[in-house]
């Protein structure tokens, strides 16, 4: 069965302090991977996903298929980065964690 | 741009009461998705359907069912609402056949049953 780890419900960083989201997995086969955020009072919506290896709002992800692994981060922390985050995992149906609210010291 | 629309924003319910939470794509995604969303527990799977009429059960099917009688519709029916329902509901939808597993979300229902 799939199933996605995300270790801390909350996460308290700096403002300008770098961000570590942690996701682990396990999963049979070629996994796709994605961030999801919710701001508040917005709906969820897909932040990256591991096949476009792409940076989105400076926040990137790695997939690390050795330590079943897909973390979040971003250098510098911003105001605006205050959200849930949700690492999920799948094709047609997806997994979610648990998701991790991180807040953004001024 | 996809839009996902769900019938409620708040809604709330006696005990026993039949409960049913609409929600509309107007991509033609042949996917959708009913979640519920709580603290500690994430996104937890009701129901998907992978077309008109077809569903499949997810991770938490018991005490709710699902309709799909056009593409862009799928409801959520609580057939007898219950305290431990109170949640909020998360709609999606999706179209692997247009290359893409992303998910769209709806805005959520939060649902108070009393």
């Amino acid at each position: 069965a799939q199933r996605v780890t995300q270790p801390e419900k909350l996460l308290s960083v700096f403002k300008g302090a770098p961000v570590e989201l942690k996701c682990n997995y396990s999963y049979s086969g070629s996994p796709e991977l994605f961030w999801y955020v919710q701001y508040s009072r917005q709906r969820l919506q897909l932040l990256l996903r591991h096949i476009s290896r792409e940076s989105i709002k400076g926040f990137t992800a790695d997939l690390n298929k050795g330590e079943t692994s897909f973390h979040l981060k971003k250098p510098f922390a911003q105001e605006e980065d205050s959200a849930m985050y949700y690492c999920a995992l799948g094709r047609e149906k997806l997994t979610f964690g648990t998701g991790t609210r991180l807040t953004i010291i001024p | 741009d996809v839009k996902v629309t769900q019938s409620s924003r708040y809604l709330v319910k006696r005990t026993g009461e039949k409960v049913f939470l609409e929600c509309v794509q107007d991509m033609d995604h042949e996917n959708m998705f009913w979640y519920r969303q709580d603290p500690g527990l994430g996104l937890r799977l009701i129901y998907f359907s992978y077309d008109v009429k077809m569903k499949e059960k997810g991770d938490i099917p018991e005490g709710y069912s699902v309709s799909r009688e056009k593409k862009e519709r799928f409801s959520l029916i609580l057939e007898s609402a219950s305290t431990n329902q109170t949640s909020m509901y998360l709609c999606a939808s999706s179209s692997p056949g247009q290359g893409s597993y992303e998910q769209y979300f709806g805005p959520g229902t939060r649902l108070t049953v009393t």
